[in-house]
């Protein structure tokens, strides 16, 4: 079975510029989960959906991130505008449903590097 | 609120000796706890997971880990390290009754294996 894929793998933009990530997660998996990992640190989930619906975004910072699943399948991670601290790669990981006795597959991420 | 420790961010060992990589745990209720592989430039994978049952779990490439509920502990260990063990290895957390059952990870142990 095809893995999560993610696009692009590498981005580098200057400060207050915009910038989108894809996910497309494994087929048939409900859940969706886009993750921010800094450089030494580990994963913090940013949002979460089930289908179409959103889970938790209580770590989203809504003012310049934003999210959508759209027919519940692939899904966009949008920054508008972004920051140096922003500089991270974002991780998406798919699971067959929400509960976390379901093991979450990880994509290979997007290095975003902010200017 | 969860949270996860782990001590030591870098660990080095010789080929063929004990891996011990260590994760304590803070959880207002019984955890489920999971330990995931990073490699370079890739996204996570999991390694080994406990929910419920057996304390010692045992995962993928010889890796095991026993959940001590008095100690609050899942260390990570292997009985003999190989060099394709070197990776960074992320102990998670997550609460099987909250309502996103989230997945909370510590900040890392990156692993050297000398030949």
């Amino acid at each position: 079975e095809a893995g999560v894929a993610q696009s692009p793998r590498y981005k580098i933009i200057e400060k207050r510029q915009s910038v989108a990530f894809w996910c497309n997660p494994i087929s048939g998996h409900a859940t969706l989960y886009w993750y921010q990992q800094i450089l030494g640190q580990g994963p913090k989930l940013l949002i979460q959906f089930q289908n179409n619906g959103v889970v938790d975004d209580s770590q989203l910072p809504k003012d310049r991130f934003s999210a959508e699943r759209l027919k519940g399948v692939d899904s966009t991670l949008k920054i508008q505008p972004a920051k140096l601290e922003d500089s991270a790669v974002y991780l998406c990981a798919s699971s067959r449903d929400f509960s976390s006795y379901n093991e979450q597959f990880f994509g290979p991420g997007t290095r975003l590097t902010v200017l | 609120a969860q949270s996860v420790t782990q001590l030591g961010s870098h660990v080095s060992v010789s080929e063929g000796a004990l891996v011990l990589l260590r994760c304590n745990y803070s959880s207002s209720v019984p955890p489920y706890l999971f330990w995931y592989v990073q490699y370079p430039n890739q996204g996570l994978q999991l390694l080994l997971k406990y929910t419920t049952g057996a304390t010692l779990v045992k995962g993928i490439n010889g890796f095991e880990a026993e959940f001590k509920k008095s100690e609050t502990s899942f260390h990570l260990t292997k009985p003999s390290a190989h060099m394709s063990d070197a990776a960074e290895y992320f102990c998670a957390v997550s609460d099987p009754q909250g309502g996103s059952e989230k997945l909370v990870f510590g900040k890392g142990t990156k692993l050297t294996v000398n030949p």
